[in-house]
């Protein structure tokens, strides 16, 4: 079965520098997709990088950019130049491939701290 | 913009009451999932829906119905709620496989904070 692992329940950041948030998946299909989502105290889902398993580069938004390792299956994210406003809850998810309505599965999710 | 929209907010039931969670979106999206977020757990599928008309489960659907007449609703409700369902309830929404847009991210309402007691 599909699954979504994130190691680290919490990680601290010195704010303006980069952090990086782990991210391994598994799947036995060629084609899914991987995701980012970040969740603020108050509370809401924020979609922020998609990549493909057939791009042939990462993807990048902004200050987000997803590392992708296909043969290691990891998606880990990088946040450069932390901001105050990037402590959250972060996480890592799949579209399940090849199935009608794009079931999407959740890792755990990281919680990240950035420090003044 | 709308969006997805949750309803209610909040909700505190005791166990073996009954309540329907509504959600609605305006994007004209063709897919609807209910997910409940649980902590150290993340987002789990109970349920979700393809079209008007259809739906399936999905992770964990036990205790759990929906229903969608309409294209933008998508209603989850609880029959006879337990201490195990308390959870925040997430209502997303995605455009269908045929559109071109769509990579399968997910739009999401404001959550829903149920507490069974």
């Amino acid at each position: 079965a599909q699954k979504i692992t994130q190691t680290q329940p919490g990680m601290f950041v010195q704010e303006k520098e980069a952090v990086t948030l782990d991210c391994t998946y598994d799947t036995s299909d060629p084609s899914y997709g991987l995701f980012w989502y970040k969740q603020p105290s108050s509370g809401e889902m924020i979609f922020l990088i998609y990549q493909g398993s057939y791009d042939q580069q990462n993807a990048t938004e902004g200050r987000y950019s997803l590392n992708f390792q296909k043969a290691r299956k990891s998606a880990n994210l990088v946040i450069s130049a932390s901001q105050l406003g990037d402590s959250a809850m972060y996480f890592c998810a799949m579209r399940e491939p090849n199935t009608g309505g794009f079931k999407t599965i959740f890792g755990a999710g990281t919680r990240l701290f950035v420090k003044a | 913009n709308a969006g997805v929209t949750q309803t209610p907010k909040f909700r505190v039931l005791k166990t073996g009451q009954s309540m329907t969670l509504l959600c609605a979106q305006d994007m004209n999206h063709e897919y609807m999932y209910w997910y409940r977020q649980d902590p150290g757990m993340g987002l789990r599928l109970i349920h979700y829906s393809v079209g008007e008309g259809t739906t399936a489960k999905g992770e964990v659907p036990d205790g759990y119905n929906v229903s969608r007449l309409k294209k933008q609703n998508f209603l989850l409700g609880l029959e006879s709620a337990a201490p195990s369902q308390t959870s925040v309830y997430f209502c997303a929404s995605s455009y269908g496989d045929r559109d071109l847009l769509n990579t399968g991210e997910l739009f999401f309402g404001e959550g829903s904070r149920l507490t069974v007691l």
